[in-house]
């Protein structure tokens, strides 16, 4: 099985820099995937890790380490759209599944 | 890029009958399609994993005789939601693997059962 825990909500400044974070437990892994879902809509892919370190992709960057069994996703410069929830996913070994954490909703205020 | 297009988007049906929900890959082969539900402020909860040409594979929990898939082909994935009560009401979507580590979404189906 798995677990994964984000925080439930997060609530932000306009053009500051939020760290959202996620831990998981699973007895397989293969990949740490981040999304952004608006209320809604479908999931829009962010980052993924698979090996540690960091990823960084414009505005957005993820970090992983897989012995803690430890991801945050970092937002910066926020701007009002980035208002989402965030979803970790992790994907298991060999069956591909992608199991999403609770999701965290940030609201970035003004 | 890979597209998955999701029918239908919304859908209002009876306590009692049946819906069924139609994901298409556009421009590729999707051969393992992924069904979630959605529930309103929780994540994506894995219903099912759907193989071309085989049995689908239910998550614990999920009744298979009352959420069926079907995966015919590999350009079609159906889920169809048997005899819906209004706890069945979510949001239904699908998820197919992409060459590389992607995945592609589905657009998403709002079922309401009144």
């Amino acid at each position: 099985g798995q677990n994964i825990d984000q925080p439930t909500e997060m609530t932000a400044t306009e053009g500051a820099i939020v760290q959202i974070n996620c831990t998981y437990q699973t007895s397989g892994f293969n990949g740490l995937f981040w999304y952004q879902q608006h209320a809604g809509e479908a999931p829009t892919f962010l980052s993924y890790n698979v090996l540690d370190g960091l990823e960084e992709k414009g505005r957005f960057s993820s970090f992983l380490s897989r012995s803690k069994g430890y991801s945050y996703l970092l937002l910066k410069e926020l701007q009002m759209k980035d208002s989402a929830s965030y979803l970790c996913a992790l994907r298991r070994d060999s069956s591909y599944k992608l199991i999403f954490g609770s999701g965290t909703r940030l609201l970035v205020r003004p | 890029g890979a597209v998955v297009s999701q029918h239908p988007s919304r859908v209002i049906c009876k306590s009692g009958t049946s819906v069924k929900i139609e994901c298409r890959s556009l421009d590729f082969q999707a051969t393992t399609m992924f069904w979630y539900r959605q529930f309103p402020k929780q994540s994506l909860m894995l219903m099912a994993t759907s193989n071309e040409g085989s049995k689908a594979t239910y998550e614990q929990g999920v009744e298979k005789d009352k959420f069926l898939i079907n995966h015919a082909s590999l350009t079609l994935s159906t889920l169809t939601v048997t005899s819906a009560h209004p706890e069945d009401s979510s949001f239904y979507i699908c998820s197919a693997r992409v060459d590389g580590h992607g995945y592609t979404f589905g657009s998403g189906t709002r079922l309401t059962v009144v």
